[in-house]
């Protein structure tokens, strides 16, 4: 069975760092599958964020969040990760990560995880 | 790169079908078969229903059928069913993201 198993909420206080992750099994992490992540703010929609291949980490970010996260693989423990450096109020949303399949990241999302919830506030 | 156009909700009653737009660009949802749909009930992870257009996964029911035509993208949930009742956000690859792009969402309501 696919799972992907993301880690727990968090809370931080802004300017502070965060790392996430999320843990795939049940299928070759490492061999055509990408990893992206998602956001969705508090009752709003769906945002693409940025993608990842586990097996080189090759590695796509939406221009709209180029430069404030940065999505690493560690193929060893089938594990990605979203990670912020300083974090900002408006950072305060679920964030999932998803399988997409395919040797390039045209495909769709067919597994998702459960979700990690990051609150930021002072 | 702005999200794919959706209606904010569609209504309808059991039994009845309902059909959900999903507008794009040539950029997008025209210039690809790479159009997917997601389900997500409140407080839960989205859920792959359609993919490549009019595709659907083996853990989804055949009420649930997708279409394109142009920059348009449509699904479309026949024999309308209280559980249908969740947000549906549409995706495509995108060449300007260089990724993807999701929808603005529905909301269904099952009246």
């Amino acid at each position: 069975e696919v799972q992907l198993v993301q880690s727990g909420a968090e809370v931080r206080k802004p300017g502070e760092s965060l790392k996430i992750s999320c843990k795939g099994s049940g299928y070759d992490f490492s061999s055509t599958y990408w990893i992206g992540w998602v956001r969705q703010m508090p009752g709003k929609g769906l945002e693409w964020m940025g993608i990842i291949y586990p097996g080189d980490s090759n590695t796509r970010y939406s221009p709209s969040f180029q430069g404030h996260v940065t999505i690493s693989a560690d193929k060893s423990i089938s594990t990605t990760y979203l990670q912020w450096t300083s974090l900002e109020a408006s950072d305060t949303a679920m964030y999932y990560c998803a399988r997409v399949p395919g040797i390039s990241p045209r495909r769709n999302f067919d597994y998702w995880g459960q979700g990690t919830l990051v609150t930021v506030s002072s | 790169q702005s999200a794919l156009t959706q209606p904010a909700s569609v209504s309808g009653s059991p039994g009845q079908s309902i059909t959900i737009s999903c507008t794009g660009t040539s950029s997008d949802v025209g210039g690809y078969n790479y159009v997917s749909w997601y389900q997500q009930h409140p407080g839960k992870a989205p859920k792959l229903m359609i993919y490549e257009v009019n595709n659907r996964p083996s853990w989804v029911s055949n009420r649930f059928s997708g279409s394109k035509s142009g920059n348009t993208a449509s699904l479309t949930i026949s024999g309308l069913q209280a559980e249908d009742e969740a947000d549906y956000y549409c995706s495509s690859y995108a060449t300007y993201s260089p990724g993807y792009v999701f929808g603005t969402g529905t909301k269904v309501t099952v009246l």
